[in-house]
């Protein structure tokens, strides 16, 4: 499935706490995404890197932070000033350059309790 | 800004019967556009692809068509199986950027 993971699968965080999803991979991609899917929703853009020490801001950032300190590392933190964060989060890289094919984790499905 | 509309929402078949799911893309600089196949609670695997500079693409019983000029692109099944049940995504990449716009979805039935 493609060498790149997600941990955990399900994640359950009390209101007002920050959180961090894991997303690693071994493919030797330059790009990393982060996605959020809502029940009957297409994909969103929180944020994508394309490149070491270098992110930026998708569609719908705000609540949410990343990392890019390692190739194969893109954490996402979700912050307690995320509103409604209840969703399922994917992750995804691409060899650099464009037009290439992303590949998906497996995803994790948070839910605040 | 770029948007990806995609028809229809849901769509059921008879097995054996052909399916067809159209997008449409708002940005004419869009130069890739992938399909994924997501099954409930799984990851969305790419299951073909088409680039600006083709018409068509064919993969056994999957083709996608793209029609610059009108800025939409469709996916085709042929001879559906059950197994051919999930939802199904477009997305458009914008050249120049590494931002792919997904569709909303399309769920898919193939009845037996």
């Amino acid at each position: 499935d493609g060498g790149i993971t997600q941990s955990p699968k399900y994640l359950f965080r009390k209101e007002g706490q920050n959180v961090t999803l894991s997303c690693e991979q071994n493919l030797n991609h330059d790009a990393m995404y982060w996605y959020r899917q809502d029940p009957g929703q297409g994909l969103r853009l929180i944020y994508y890197s394309q490149i070491v020490n270098d992110f930026q801001k998708g569609d719908i950032a705000e609540g949410y932070s990343v990392s890019r300190e390692k190739k194969e590392s893109f954490p996402l933190t979700v912050t307690s000033a995320q509103k409604n964060p209840t969703a399922f989060y994917l992750c995804a890289s691409s060899i650099r350059g464009l037009g290439d094919e992303q590949f998906f984790g497996p995803g994790t499905r948070l839910t605040v309790l | 800004g770029e948007n990806v509309e995609q028809h229809p929402s849901t769509l059921s078949v008879q097995e054996g019967d052909s399916a067809v799911i159209k997008c449409t893309y708002s940005d004419s600089a869009s130069n890739y556009f992938p399909w994924y196949k997501q099954e409930l609670g799984k990851r969305p695997q790419l299951i073909i692809d088409i680039r600006s500079n083709v018409g068509e693409k064919k993969d056994q019983r999957i083709a996608v068509t793209l029609n610059k000029t009108a800025k939409h692109f469709s996916l085709h099944i042929t001879e559906t199986q059950p197994e051919d049940s999930a939802v199904y995504f477009c997305a458009a990449l914008t050249s120049g950027t590494y931002k792919y716009i997904f569709g909303t979805g399309t769920r898919l039935k193939v009845l037996a």
